[in-house]
């Protein structure tokens, strides 16, 4: 069935630091991709999202490529902030709606200053 | 503009009871859906409304069932609870049934014991 790996965290990084979180899917058909944050204490919120292959999305400095020969959507941002810290989720949609979700797991980022 | 509001916060209940979650959608958004995370499989779609119909369900069994109302506030059901439905249970709401964002609730804390 489909579905979504991303990698496994904590992921700790130096504020300045670059981030690459890896997310690969498993999807019959051509998914819409998105990349979800938690911040502490708040509840989940859209990154951005890409619906097409070679599209890219991008918000608040992240940026990530819908690559179908990898069938990837790694997520990267060039110079972290302590504000980024938070749980980050890769998602795909199921059907055309884009409202039934797979998630992966979540990779928790720390940033220290 | 109010956000996605879920009550209660926090329940607790035992195991073979029935049990009752509350979800009032962002104003005009007429597309809920209700998502279970827990620690070991993550976030997983159960279902999702759209003008009073369930238009999409996920993989769950039958005593996890929902409805929407014609003000777009909906409810979610859990019969003859087990341990393992303990979990913080998600609402989202979207304007549209496309790739609209998903606007997420802070959630219920369901504690089964």
């Amino acid at each position: 069935g489909d579905s979504v790996t991303q990698m496994e965290g904590p992921v700790t990084l130096s504020e300045e630091a670059f981030l690459t979180i890896n997310c690969t899917y498993t999807a019959t058909g051509y998914p819409s991709l998105f990349w979800y944050v938690q911040y502490p204490g708040e509840g989940l919120q859209l990154l951005l999202k890409a619906t097409k292959a070679d599209d890219k999305g991008s918000n608040k400095g992240f940026e990530a490529t819908y690559r179908k020969e990898t069938t990837s959507f790694h997520l990267e941002k060039g110079s972290v902030q302590v504000s980024d810290s938070a749980v980050y989720f890769c998602a795909l949609t199921v059907n055309q709606a884009g409202t039934a979700l797979i998630f992966g797991k979540g990779t928790t980022l720390s940033v220290s200053s | 503009k109010a956000g996605v509001t879920q009550t209660p916060r926090y329940l607790i209940k035992t195991r073979g009871q029935q049990v009752t979650l509350s979800c009032s959608p962002i104003s005009g958004h007429r597309s809920v859906s209700w998502y279970q995370q827990t620690p070991g499989q993550g976030l997983q779609f159960l279902f999702e409304y759209f003008s009073e119909t369930q238009r999409n369900k996920g993989n769950f069994p039958g005593r996890f069932s929902g409805r929407q109302f014609s003000n777009s506030r909906s409810e979610m059901n859990v019969s003859t609870l087990e341990l393992g439905d303990s979990a913080l249970y998600l609402c989202a709401s979207s304007p549209r049934t496309d790739n609209s964002p998903l606007h997420f609730g802070n959630g219920t804390r369901l504690t089964v014991t």
